[in-house]
């Protein structure tokens, strides 16, 4: 059974850079694209961006100038930079498989505070 | 962008009884790009269907998809008490992927 589990920061100063690593067990990293979704408390899901394990990367556009998503296959990992943050990226971040998402993290809470 | 738009926003129901649940998209939606998820509080969403209408691994039959174009459903035959919770319509056909807001089942 694929698993995923994020980690990373849970606090992040305003202005600084989100920075999530997502670590694939279970199963391996190649032929499938890799997904960072995220979700304010008590609101909706919005994709961020994924990657393909070759490297392809494909980003919300909302969001495209300040997110990268990275892979390194070697350590069944991805990773998820977001720079300049502010209040409103306080969000439970997932990481998750595919583009139907059929496995997902247990999500992370990250919150931008000074 | 597609925009999804799911309704009703509530949907007050008691144990057995018949869920629909609406997805309509601002544009054609590919059915093979489809999807439903599940989510309970405090937990990671669940996919339930994708491609519109086929079931994920270990999903109970009582979930069903169904639509093309613009239109699509996600049916509760019979509820159960696990099944109250939030559910999401996603395309994943055209970039940038999008939500539907949710529709959230409650017991009545």
């Amino acid at each position: 059974q694929v698993q995923l589990q994020e980690s990373g920061p849970g606090l992040v100063k305003p202005s600084e850079t989100l920075s999530l690593t997502c670590t694939v067990s279970g199963g391996s990293i190649t032929y499938y694209y890799w997904s960072w979704i995220r979700q304010p408390p008590g609101g909706g899901l919005e994709w961020i961006g994924y990657i393909y394990y070759s490297g392809n990367t494909y980003y919300n556009p909302s969001l495209k100038s300040r997110v990268t998503i990275s892979v390194a296959s070697s350590r069944n990992q991805f990773s998820l930079k977001l720079s300049s943050v502010t209040a409103a990226d306080t969000a439970v971040y997932y990481c998750a498989r595919g583009g139907n998402l059929d496995f997902w993290g247990q999500g992370t809470l990250v919150t931008v505070s000074s | 962008e597609i925009v999804l738009t799911q309704s009703p926003g509530i949907l007050s129901l008691s144990p057995g009884e018949r869920a629909t649940l609406s997805c309509r998209a601002s544009q054609t939606v590919s059915s093979t790009y489809l999807a439903w998820y599940q989510q309970k509080p405090g937990q990671a969403p669940r996919l339930l269907i994708y491609a519109a209408s086929s079931r994920a691994t270990g999903i109970p039959d009582r979930f069903s998809g169904s639509g093309s174009g613009t239109d699509f459903t996600l049916t509760i035959s019979g509820l159960e008490p696990e099944d109250f919770a939030v559910y999401y319509c996603q395309q994943y056909g055209s970039s940038p992927q999008t939500f539907g807001q949710g529709t959230k089942v409650e017991i009545k």
